[in-house]
This record gives structure tokens, sequence and C-alpha cells, in this order.
């Protein structure tokens, strides 16, 4: 079975600019979970999408986003890109809502400068 | 918010030698997940445990859920340079009524393996 697979792998904008990443789940799995990595927050949690519904929410500002389609696929935005924006983002996806096992992806390397 | 504490931070070691770290919270936790990471990629799940007292191993890895359910240990037997990435625990957070795929992590430790 294929792992979940993030694309773009390495991105770099500029300030202002805004970027949409994309997450594909391991086949079967309908929940999608992103996070933001930087070396001094560490993993934080942006948002849950199960079945094209958002279902919790980190504390992130508005110009994160994201949306699920109907095959479980998923999308991040990010708007008016900002410095602190730069982290890898990483998208995982598990079996069902009462599953708490998430299997990631290689993640997207955002640069932002 | 429910934060969790690894430890050490991070770990220089020889070849063949054991490996212990720890994660400690202040709440209680109803899952403990193991994840390595390596440079450049997404963490990899390790190890699943969702009953206190558990000890699941899987190869040289063994973890344990601690009974109190607010720790969880990992040990790793014979270390091969290949162990070397970052480990982290991870849980479900349940702050604002709801942890539908929301895992808090602990800050990493960082391991290092010498030949």
């Amino acid at each position: 079975k294929a792992g979940v697979t993030q694309t773009p792998r390495y991105l770099i904008k500029t300030r202002g600019q805004q970027v949409t990443l994309s997450c594909s789940p391991i086949s079967g799995h309908r929940s999608v979970s992103w996070y933001q990595q930087t070396p001094g927050q560490g993993l934080q949690f942006l948002f849950e999408y199960f079945s094209e519904t958002q279902r919790n929410k980190g504390n992130f500002p508005g110009r994160f986003s994201g949306r699920q389609f109907s095959n479980s696929r998923s999308e991040m935005n990010v708007s008016t890109l900002e410095l602190g924006d730069s982290a890898l983002y990483l998208c995982a996806s598990s079996l069902a809502a009462v599953y708490n096992e998430q299997f990631f992806g290689p993640g997207t390397r955002l640069t932002v400068l | 918010g429910q934060q969790l504490n690894q430890s050490p931070q991070s770990m220089f070691i020889q070849e063949g030698e054991d490996v212990s770290m720890n994660c400690t919270s202040s709440s209680i936790f109803n899952t403990w997940l193991w994840y390595k990471q390596d440079p450049g990629e997404g963490p990899v799940l390790l190890i699943a445990l969702y009953k206190a007292g558990e000890l699941t191993s899987n190869g040289r890895l063994t973890a344990q859920f601690g009974i109190t359910r607010k720790d969880s240990f990992l040990n790793i037997s014979a270390s091969i340079p290949s162990d070397v990435g970052i480990y982290f625990c991870a849980g479900p957070t349940n702050a604002g009524g709801t942890s539908y795929g929301k895992l808090t992590f602990g800050q990493g430790t960082i391991l290092t393996v010498h030949p």
C-alpha cells in the first residue's frame, strides 16, 4: 500500500504571496491532519479533516486554511505569507476517527523570503 | 494545554549500547505513540500503546505505557548507526473538547550513535 504523499516537497515563496500544499492519504484513510514543524516550536497541529469536514483546528491565524475532497485528498493554503511561516508542513492520515495512529508524509519544506 | 516533556533532549552513545528515553505529562493520556524522524522526512510510527501498563516491542524497540497514564518509556537495545534520528512521543489531545486528529508531541530526543 502506498504511503502518504505530499507535493511539492520544496517551495520557495516571498512575503505576501500565497501557497497551496497538497496531500494524498493512504488509500482507505479518511482522516487527514496537518502539522507545522519548526525548530523553535516543534510539531504543532493545524487542523484535521474527515469526510470533507474540518472537525478540529489548532491555534493558527485565519491565513491558514484547508479543505478535503471527496477522495480524501487534502490541501492547505497559506495566504499573505510571513517570514515566520517558513517550516516543514506535514500531513498525516489515519484510518478512522477513533484510531489515533497517524501516518505521516515526507512533508513540504516551505521557505519564505 | 496538555504538554509532553521528553528527556533527555539528546543522547550520544556508542554502537551496541542500549538507549532509554521517556516522556511525561501532567495530564492523563489514553494513547501513547512513539515516532522516529530522519532529517528532511516525516515522522515514522514505531510503536502505539493503548493500555496502562502495556509493554510492546517492535524489533529492538520496546515501549511501555506508564501505569499512571502520565508517562511512557522507549528503549532501544543494541543500537546501530541507522538508529540515528529524532524520537518523538505523542498522544491525542482533548483540548477544546475534541481530540479529532490532534496529536500533541514532545520536544524530541536527538539520538547520535557513534560507530
